[in-house]
This record gives C-alpha cells, sequence and structure tokens, in this order.
C-alpha cells in the first residue's frame, strides 16, 4: 500500500533561515513525488515533481527536493525563507501516469520575521 | 494563465439533500479528478475520469458519488443524499495527455452538511 508521511505539522522559521520540510513515503514500486503548496482560501499549487529523471529537483520559488531511494524521503527545502512562504504544504505520491494522488497530512510552514 | 474554476466556492445544504459540485477543467485537458480534504485531515482521492468514464475510484467514492462530463466544458460531482461526515472541502483537478502527473488543483468548494 501507499502512504505519505509528513513529520511536522507545524513548522516555524525566522525569516531568511533554511527551510526543511520533511516527506517521506512507502511505496510497492518506484513513485512520482510531488510538492504542493496551498495559500489560504486557495487551490493547491504545483511545486515541484520528481518522475524517475534527476534525484535533485528544483521547484518555484527557490524550492528544491531530493528524493533518497535508501531512505525512502523527499524532503522539500529552501536556503532562505521569505514571508510569502507561509502556506500549508502538502506531499504527494503516485504510481503511475493519470493515477490518484496519495497525500500527505499537510505541514503549515510559519515565517517569522 | 489557464486555471481550473469551481463553483459554489461555498455550498450550505441539509443532511439528505442532493448537491452537485461543478469544476471546470483547463480546456485541453483530458484527466480530471476529485479529491476531498475533511476540515483538519489529509486530502483524499475519490475519483479519476478519463474518456468519458471512471477511471479509477476510491472506497470512498460509494453509490451516493457520481460524476459526469455533461458538456464539453464542465466536470460535476453529484452527492445523491448528503451525510454529516460529507462535509468537506472538494477539489476539482485535471491533467493533459502529455503530462499527466502533473495535476492542476481549483481553488475547491467548501462543503457544508447541516
Amino acid at each position: 500500500a501507499q502512504s505519505v508521511t509528513q513529520l511536522g505539522s507545524h513548522v516555524s522559521v525566522s525569516e531568511g533561515a533554511l527551510v526543511l520540510l520533511r516527506c517521506n513515503y512507502s511505496s510497492s514500486v518506484p513513485p512520482y513525488l510531488f510538492w504542493y503548496v496551498q495559500y489560504p482560501n486557495q487551490g493547491l499549487q504545483l511545486l515541484l515533481k520528481y518522475t524517475s529523471a534527476a534525484t535533485l529537483v528544483k521547484g518555484i520559488n527557490g524550492f528544491e527536493a531530493e528524493f533518497k531511494k535508501s531512505e525512502t524521503s523527499f524532503h522539500l527545502t529552501k536556503p532562505s525563507a521569505h514571508m510569502s512562504d507561509a502556506a500549508e504544504y502538502f506531499c504527494a505520491v503516485s504510481l503511475s501516469t493519470g493515477n490518484q494522488f496519495y497525500f500527505g497530512t499537510g505541514t503549515s510552514l510559519t515565517v517569522i520575521p | 494563465e489557464p486555471e481550473v474554476t469551481q463553483t459554489p466556492s461555498h455550498q450550505v445544504t441539509q443532511m439528505g439533500q442532493e448537491v452537485i459540485l461543478r469544476c471546470v477543467p483547463i480546456s485541453n485537458h483530458l484527466y480530471f479528478y476529485w479529491y476531498r480534504q475533511i476540515l483538519g485531515q489529509k486530502v483524499e482521492f475519490l475519483v479519476s475520469f478519463y474518456n468519458n468514464e471512471i477511471s479509477e475510484k476510491s472506497e470512498i467514492f460509494d453509490d451516493q458519488f457520481s460524476v459526469e462530463r455533461p458538456d464539453g466544458s464542465n466536470f460535476t460531482l453529484k452527492i445523491r443524499s448528503t451525510k454529516l461526515e460529507d462535509s468537506a472541502m472538494y477539489f476539482c483537478a485535471s491533467s493533459d495527455w502529455s503530462d499527466p502527473n502533473e495535476q492542476f488543483f481549483g481553488p475547491g468548494t467548501r462543503l457544508t452538511v447541516l
């Protein structure tokens, strides 16, 4: 069975500090992995995705994530947090094209000025 | 930039009533999805739709639920007889044939069942 675990439902960082949001997955076959961001009262916006190409994936707004098969992880990072990064972040996994997504429970990021 | 739209943004209904949630996917997309997010919980897959039929559904998507693409632009989710536990945010998503992995999500419809 597929599942996604996001450690830390709430993360607070100071403006300019490193952002690290954790995501671990379990999958019986090689997965596709995604990070989505949700701003208040808005839909889910794709930040980045891993689909079996380069293991270090760069996304929008300076975010990146590294697929580590040995650790079954896909942690999201950003070197320097900005106030506009405050949002809910969701990690998701799918198994093949056009298939359903399995989402984590989300991590709420707060950026402290 | 093209986007997925959903109406209404908020729907309040009485238990037992039928509701129809509407979505307009991005115009050239071929795969359509519904997800829901109960307050404080994770986003859950309901159903995927391709070539005018359901391609996959979860155990949540029981006989009370149905989906339809009544015309070339709309994609609807119907709940026949709403229950209190149907209260959630419902997200529609669509993806293109060229990159089905990238699902574009709408802003959601918040359904409140009283």
